[in-house]
């Protein structure tokens, strides 16, 4: 049973593009999170998601972000004209549910470096 | 200030010492985690727990509800136990809110 995927794993880009962040959940689980982690700081929750829908965005950047779970495919986490400040590990989650009493399993992480 | 606080901030330790990581919160939780993030690496849920105290293998991890505190414990600490320890709550829902970690290396 494959655990939470993301690809890919490193991903550089020039200031100004385009990046796309993918997240395959586990099997069975149709709740995904993405979350943050800035060099030297914590994880910060940005985006939960249901297949097709958006339940809570509260910790994404107003502007150049946006992420999806389309019903057939992974979850993408989309970021526009990127900037150095975007540099960043880029972990997704999964989860049966989005009670407290499942437990959300991570992926490996994609690592955003902006030059 | 940050709603979960954990200490120390960083731990050396000897190979074979007990080791000890606490983390405080400030909020009503539903359950608390422990993570672990080797350097570069991805992370893994060690436990999650809402009352009392778990074991798995030489990990041990303790809650207390009422002064918002747990604990980690790291029995016979060996070197591959070296990573980034995480703690996280969560509310009545999927939220969690993360501590800065503690970095922990087990010299040989």
């Amino acid at each position: 049973n494959a655990g939470v995927m993301q690809n890919p794993r490193h991903l550089v880009r020039r200031r100004g593009q385009e990046a796309r962040l993918r997240c395959s959940p586990m099997k069975g689980h149709s709740h995904v999170y993405w979350y943050r982690q800035l060099p030297e700081e914590g994880l910060k929750f940005m985006v939960y998601l249901q297949k097709e829908n958006i339940i809570d965005e509260s910790g994404m950047p107003k502007e150049r972000f946006s992420a999806e779970f389309p019903k057939e495919g992974p979850s993408i986490l989309r970021i526009q004209q990127v900037v150095r400040g975007d540099s960043a590990a880029y972990f997704c989650a999964s989860s049966r549910s989005g009670s407290f009493l499942y437990e959300q399993y991570f992926g490996p992480g994609t690592r955003l470096t902006v030059t | 200030k940050n709603e979960v606080e954990q200490s120390p901030q960083n731990l050396t330790a000897q190979e074979g010492e007990f080791i000890t990581i606490n983390c405080s919160y400030s909020v009503g939780i539903s359950a608390l985690h422990w993570l672990q993030q080797h350097p570069g690496g991805g992370i893994v849920s060690l436990f999650m727990l809402s009352s009392g105290k778990k074991k798995h293998g030489r990990l041990i991890a303790t809650i207390n509800i009422q002064e918002k505190h747990s604990s980690l414990h790291i029995t016979a600490s060996h070197p591959r136990d070296s990573a980034v320890y995480i703690c996280a709550v969560g509310g009545s829902n999927y939220k969690l809110t993360f501590g800065k970690g503690t970095l922990l290396t087990v010299n040989p």
